[in-house]
């Protein structure tokens, strides 16, 4: 079955370092991964997604996460953190890869990102 | 489009109290979820629906019922509201069977205190 592990449940960064989210998951089938975001008091939004065609995955605000199938890990990248950006990321991968069993998300706890000015 | 809709966003009940939150989505999605979402815990699906007249139970369902008698509406009822249910409750939805991934696209959210 499969399982997402976020490491760290929450990350404090100052403005304009380095953001790095850590995401592990196990899975027997080839896994289609989500990276979401949530602002406070917002609902939850799609940042990314590997669907199996390239490796390294573009998202929005300046975000990207790199698909390791070795060390089974899609962690999330920054180069440079903004204030805007506080907010908690959450993980997650597909129930499965099969047209009708891809039903349900398993989904990480999520990591609480702090920007400190 | 207005994607995701929830009403009400903000209920408080007391014990015992029944209440419907109310799910709308206007993108022919197949796939609806209702999950709650408690610090330190993630979101908990609660119930699921991968199609009209459909449901199935998620990891958190007790407490709880849903219906799904329109493709576009989702409906999560509480019969007897405790405080445990005290959480902020998100509707999802999805393209559906046929497709290879279904990102979801969710709700802004209830957030429902039980006194």
């Amino acid at each position: 079955a499969q399982s997402v592990t976020q490491l760290g449940s929450h990350v404090s960064v100052s403005e304009g370092a380095l953001v790095l989210l850590r995401c592990n998951y196990s899975s027997s089938v080839p896994p289609y991964l989500f990276w979401y975001v949530q602002y406070p008091n917002q609902g939850l939004q799609l940042l990314l997604k590997y669907t199996s065609a390239a490796t390294l995955v573009k998202g929005i605000n300046g975000f990207e996460a790199e698909f390791k199938k070795s060390e089974t890990s899609f962690h999330l990248t920054k180069p440079s953190a903004h204030m805007s950006d506080a907010a908690e990321y959450f993980c997650a991968v597909s129930d499965g890869i099969d047209a009708g069993n891809n039903r349900k998300l398993i989904w990480g706890l999520g990591t609480s990102l702090a920007v400190n000015p | 489009n207005a994607g995701v809709t929830q009403t009400p966003k903000f209920r408080v009940l007391k014990t015992g109290q029944s209440m419907t939150l109310l799910c709308a989505q206007d993108m022919n999605h197949e796939y609806m979820y209702w999950y709650r979402q408690d610090p330190g815990m993630g979101l908990r699906l609660i119930h699921y629906s991968v199609g009209e007249g459909t449901t199935a139970k998620g990891e958190v369902p007790d407490g709880y019922n849903v219906s799904r008698l329109k493709k576009q509406n989702f409906l999560l009822g509480l019969e007897s509201a405790a405080p445990s249910q005290t959480s902020v409750y998100f509707c999802a939805s999805a393209l559906g069977a046929g497709w290879s991934y279904n990102e979801q696209f969710f709700g802004p959210g209830t957030r429902l205190t039980v006194l």
